[in-house]
């Protein structure tokens, strides 16, 4: 079965200063989504991968898959504290397979010091 | 337009009491999926329909665990006989099948405290 590994678990960073989360699987990425969840609430859409090198940005967040597709980074430039919650990435299964059922890291808490 | 949506936001519940827990979709969605996220942990997977079909229910962690979506949807997550070790966040998503990707889209949750 998949496993993602997000790192770091945590961080803590002043407002103004960017930063990089990442996420690395245990097998090759057919589609790597990244999330963002608030305490108490759902998971928010930021963005979706597929290609080996892609590479996507909306506002002052940019995500990344890298050539060989098992490896995901999201960077944040310039950190908000709109930004604070926690991140995480998932992945589906093979592409073709069933159902395309999420397979998700552990999330990386992040908080932003005003 | 409107997200997902799902009630009851919270519910507490006794050991062995039965619970229902809904989800309304994106209007329009094919796709819609059922996953348990525990406290520190990212959501697990359960089951997953394609409009009224239960097409994988792969991830349910035990017969006690039932899900329907009998009109493609609203769907309805149902736990009989409740046991502490189901505490968790249940979250909806649904998603617009395109063929080759499906992206979902998250309710609020709704949050099952078994005492």
């Amino acid at each position: 079965s998949q496993e993602l590994e997000q790192s770091p678990q945590s961080l803590i960073v002043q407002e103004g200063k960017n930063l990089t989360i990442n996420c690395t699987s245990s097998k090759t990425l057919y589609g790597l989504y990244w999330y963002k969840q608030k305490y108490g609430e759902g998971l928010i859409f930021l963005m979706m991968l597929q290609k080996g090198g892609e590479e996507k940005s909306h506002e002052k967040i940019t995500a990344k898959l890298d050539e060989k597709k098992q490896q995901s980074s999201l960077h944040i430039t310039a950190s908000q504290p709109s930004h604070a919650g926690i991140y995480l990435c998932g992945a589906d299964g093979d592409s073709g397979a069933g159902s395309y059922q999420l397979t998700f890291g552990k999330g990386t808490k992040l908080s932003v010091i005003p | 337009g409107a997200g997902v949506s799902q009630s009851p936001r919270y519910k507490v519940a006794k050991r062995g009491q039965d619970v229902a827990l809904r989800c309304d979709p994106i209007s329009g969605h094919v796709s819609l999926f059922w996953y348990q996220q525990a406290l520190g942990q990212g959501p697990e997977f359960l089951t997953y329909f394609q409009n009224e079909a239960q097409l994988d229910k792969s991830g349910l962690p035990s017969d006690r665990f039932f899900a329907e979506r009998p009109e493609g949807s609203v769907s309805t997550l149902k736990i009989q006989r409740t046991q502490q070790e189901d505490s968790a966040v249940y979250l909806c998503a649904s998603g617009m099948w395109t063929g080759d990707t499906d992206t979902q889209y998250f309710g609020p949750g709704t949050r099952l405290t078994v005492l």
